[in-house]
């Protein structure tokens, strides 16, 4: 069975300060990894994906994270964060190219001014 | 755009109650699936469907039933509603695999209060 942690339930960062939220995942067979994010009172978007190639991936507004295998880790990092950026983080693991996804307990960014 | 809806944003419904809540996805997906989030646990599947008048069930169906007699229309049913199924619910649509779409596409939510 997969599981995915989540270390920090809640981040709190001052504006363009670089923020990492960290993602530990179990599993005995290759998987696929996401990050989702949720603004409030919205619905889950996708915001970047590992499925193979490049361990690092990168979304189009400045966050990345890093496959390491050896770790079982998929952090998510920005090196300069907006208030815009204040949401619900989602790492997610699934063994299917994105279906049947089990989902972190997610970690609350908190940008201030 | 894809564009996944749900019925209702938030609903308050009394202990014992049957409830409905409805989703519809326009993009001709063959794979719906039903979610609860709650704080500090995340989402957890409760149902998924991966073509017409099929289901499989997910980590949490007990006290849920589902139903999916069209492809775009997956229904999540409390049979008879309890406060502990207060929660978001949250739908989700993705297409078969190896159309280049890897992501799931999700609903803005149903918020159930059982009183």
């Amino acid at each position: 069975a997969q599981s995915v942690t989540q270390l920090d339930s809640q981040v709190p960062v001052f504006e363009e300060a670089p923020v990492e939220l960290r993602c530990n995942y179990s599993s005995s067979v290759s998987v696929y990894l996401f990050w989702y994010v949720q603004y409030p009172n919205q619905g889950l978007q996708l915001l970047l994906k590992y499925l193979s190639g490049s361990t690092l991936v990168e979304s189009i507004n400045g966050f990345e994270a890093e496959f390491n295998k050896s770790q079982t880790s998929f952090h998510l990092r920005k090196p300069s964060v907006h208030i815009s950026d204040t949401a619900e983080y989602f790492c997610a693991v699934s063994r299917e190219y994105g279906n049947k996804l089990v989902f972190g307990a997610g970690t609350i960014l908190r940008v201030k001014s | 755009d894809v564009k996944v809806t749900q019925s209702s944003r938030y609903l308050v419904k009394r202990t014992g109650e049957k409830v409905f809540l409805e989703c519809v996805q326009d993009m001709d997906h063959e794979n719906m699936f039903w979610y609860r989030q709650d704080p500090g646990l995340g989402l957890r599947l409760i149902y998924f469907s991966y073509d017409v008048k099929m289901k499989e069930k997910g980590d949490i169906p007990e006290g849920y039933s589902v139903s999916r007699e069209k492809k775009e229309r997956f229904s999540l049913i409390l049979e008879s509603a309890s406060t502990n199924q207060t929660s978001m619910y949250l739908c989700a649509s993705y297409p078969t695999p190896g159309q280049g779409v890897y992501e799931q596409y999700f609903g803005p939510g149903t918020r159930l209060t059982v009183t």
